[in-house]
């Protein structure tokens, strides 16, 4: 039982190149979510997802898309990447809950550290 | 919109006890969390506290939660060299299932 498996765990890229981090779950989990931690600014949610087929906007989700085809699945792309787009990004997975109710306790990844010249 | 306030840094010695105190804003919330992330590691589950209760206590860990004043701190016993960690502060969103974090607590303990 591996949790949230995040690959690939660093990468560098140039401004204007595009690349796709994927999150892997395998405890059946129906949400899933992207976080991004940047120094002094906390985790801030880039998208989520609350089931296979479905995605909804974070806080923060410009210059991002993702796409959750499996449920077990969630990809986070950046189209263009730009400077602004260095950080250390987190997945993270959790169990239905309806709304109003349940702890919604969330399984973080180990992150992926993303470095854009 | 939630938003969830720390301070940046705190340093114990080892044996003390630490508090890590934590505000928010929405107070519909219904649950709170505090989540440990060790250098280079992803967020681990502390523990986390139903809004209809004022303390929680798990081993060295005492939650207390004043929903007065949206106020909610993290105290850890016999404070180790190996709890030295960001401590993150988080809220439930009303209606949804998504987590408002704080910036997080720096906790450095020193021998």
């Amino acid at each position: 039982n591996a949790g949230v498996t995040q690959t690939p765990k660093f990468r560098v890229l140039k401004t204007g190149q595009s690349m796709t981090l994927l999150c892997a779950q395998d405890m059946n989990h129906e949400y899933m979510y992207w976080y991004r931690q940047d120094p002094g600014m906390g985790l801030r949610l880039i998208h989520y997802s609350v089931g296979e087929g479905t995605t909804a906007k974070g806080e923060v989700p410009d210059g991002y898309n993702v796409s959750r085809l499996k449920k077990q699945n969630f990809l986070l792309g950046l189209e263009s990447a730009a400077p602004s787009q260095t950080s250390v990004y987190f997945c993270a997975s959790s169990l239905r809950n309806r709304p109003y109710s349940g702890a919604n306790v969330l399984t973080f990844g180990a992150g992926s550290r993303l470095t854009v010249l | 919109g939630e938003d969830v306030e720390q301070s940046l840094f705190l340093s114990v010695r080892e044996g003390d006890s630490s508090v890590i105190n934590c505000t928010y804003t929405d107070s519909s919330s219904t649950y709170l969390y505090w989540y440990k992330q060790e250098p280079g590691a992803g967020l681990q589950l502390l523990t986390y506290i139903f809004s209809n209760m004022d303390m929680k206590q798990d081993q060295r860990l005492t939650v207390l939660l004043n929903k007065k004043d949206k106020h909610l701190s993290l105290r850890i016993a016999d404070t180790q060299t190996g709890d030295s960690a960001i401590y993150f502060c988080a809220e439930r969103n009303s209606g949804y299932s998504t987590l408002t974090f704080g910036k997080g607590t720096m906790l450095l303990v020193s021998p």
